[in-house]
């Protein structure tokens, strides 16, 4: 059974900070990883998705990839209020497991003003 | 352009009851995902369509249906609810495969089996 662990929180940060969320996955075959932010009550939208080792940026946000750790993060810089919600980490199978993704648990922001 | 839609938003059903949960989607995507989502177990996949033609099970396909009616449709039927499968549902689609496009979620169909 593959899996992809996070951290459930709720993870609090001050308006202004650096909020950290990780991720940790067990098939060492993925190729393609994903963080989605979800509102409360809403449905997931793709906000960074990564593909090779290393951090690719995007605005506030970055990710970054480690495949021998098996470890993705997501860093956002500057966090503001609207930036609270629950960020998921999604993960691509392997081989014929390639067209699903297997989702984790999410880690609920919370971005003090 | 409406992307991914889901009908009904809401339905209550009574145990033992049935009931099919449509999707559309109109961006000529090839795969369709059907999701359930439970309070502190994130997303998982009941079934998908990788292809028009082609359905496969997901994760937790026990107590489930699925019919790729043509590209633009995916339905998920329950042929006797319970009240385990109380739970929102997510359809979602995505151009290829999940390597390299964005997978595009619908908004939602929040089910309560009494």
């Amino acid at each position: 059974q593959k899996e992809v662990e996070q951290n459930s929180g709720p993870l609090s940060v001050p308006e202004g900070a650096i909020a950290s969320l990780n991720c940790t996955y067990s098939d060492r075959g993925s190729q393609s990883f994903f963080w989605y932010r979800q509102y409360s009550g809403k449905s997931p939208e793709l906000i960074m998705s990564i593909y090779s080792n290393g951090d690719k940026e995007d605005g506030r946000f970055t990710a970054q990839l480690n495949k021998a750790s098996q470890y993705v993060s997501l860093l956002i810089r500057d966090s503001q209020p609207s930036d609270s919600a629950t960020y998921l980490c999604a993960v691509s199978g392997s081989g014929a497991g390639s067209y699903q993704l297997t989702f984790g648990k999410g880690t609920k922001l919370s971005v003090i003003p | 352009n409406a992307g991914v839609t889901q009908t009904p938003k809401f339905q209550v059903l009574k145990t033992g009851q049935s009931m099919t949960l449509q999707c559309a989607q109109d961006m000529n995507h090839n795969s369709m995902y059907w999701y359930r989502q439970d309070p502190g177990m994130g997303l998982r996949l009941i079934y998908y369509s990788a292809s028009e033609g082609t359905t496969d099970k997901g994760e937790v396909p026990n107590g489930y249906n699925v019919s790729r009616l043509n590209k633009r449709e995916f339905s998920l039927r329950l042929e006797s609810a319970a009240p385990s499968q109380t739970s929102v549902y997510f359809c979602a689609s995505i151009l290829g495969g999940v390597g390299t496009d964005t997978q595009y979620f619908g908004p939602g169909t929040r089910l309560t089996v009494l």
